[in-house]
């Protein structure tokens, strides 16, 4: 059961360039998250989805945009990256609204 | 708003010592909390959650409502719960959207 899986591992990134991070579950669950972890700070929340079709924005979402064509798939776009892009990224999901999050390897993102 | 916090970046205790992690939450409903642990190298995953009051790896969470926290303690630290902890709580209506407070990071000296 491979549960969350997040590509890349890491990416390294041109100031003005954009890049998609893949996240998809296996485990049919509606509600997917996009967090950003920043040193010595909590997960921000990014985007969110409680089901196919349906986005919405988090605490911090400027610069970033999400789609939710499938249940299994939940991809986070950057465009135009900023230094201030560099951080962790985490994927997550939970099958009900306060079940507990299932979280992806996290993809390691600089920008330079 | 919801909001939690958690007080200390960095705690060090020594192996066999007792330790507690603080939590202090703020909701104005019925909050859900859960610990969550990221050991080095590995991805977040779930400690423990208040509704199911069970302890896993020796750690246990009592939520005090009156106090508004939710500390983990463990009475016996070991060196292998070295570690990040996340705090976080999550609300019944705004979607399963959950709030991590910066995390403490763990270090049980041998």
């Amino acid at each position: 059961n491979a549960g969350v899986t997040q590509t890349p591992k890491f990416r390294i990134l041109k100031i003005g360039q954009s890049m998609t991070l893949q996240c998809t579950q296996d485990m049919n669950h509606n509600y997917m998250y996009w967090y950003r972890q920043d040193p010595g700070m909590g997960l921000k929340l990014i985007y969110y989805s409680v089901g196919a079709g349906i986005t919405d924005k988090g605490e911090v979402p400027n610069g970033y945009n999400v789609s939710r064509s499938t249940t299994e798939d939940f991809p986070l776009r950057l465009e135009l990256a900023a230094p201030s892009q560099t951080s962790v990224y985490f994927c997550a999901s939970r099958d009900r609204d306060n079940s507990p999050l299932h979280f992806g390897n996290g993809t390691r993102l600089t920008v330079t | 708003a919801q909001r939690v916090t958690q007080p200390e970046k960095l705690l060090s205790v020594f192996k066999g010592a007792p330790v507690e992690l603080k939590c202090n939450y703020s909701y104005s409903g019925s909050p859900e909390l859960f610990w969550y642990v990221q050991y080095s190298r590995q991805r977040l995953q779930l400690l423990l959650r208040h509704i199911s009051r069970e302890s896993i790896k020796g750690f246990t969470a009592d939520l005090n409502k009156g106090e508004t926290s939710f500390h983990l303690k463990k009475p016996f630290a070991q060196e292998e719960d070295s570690a990040m902890y996340y705090c976080a709580l999550s609300g019944r209506t705004n979607a399963g959207k959950s709030t991590f407070g910066d995390g403490t990071t763990l270090t049980v000296k041998p």
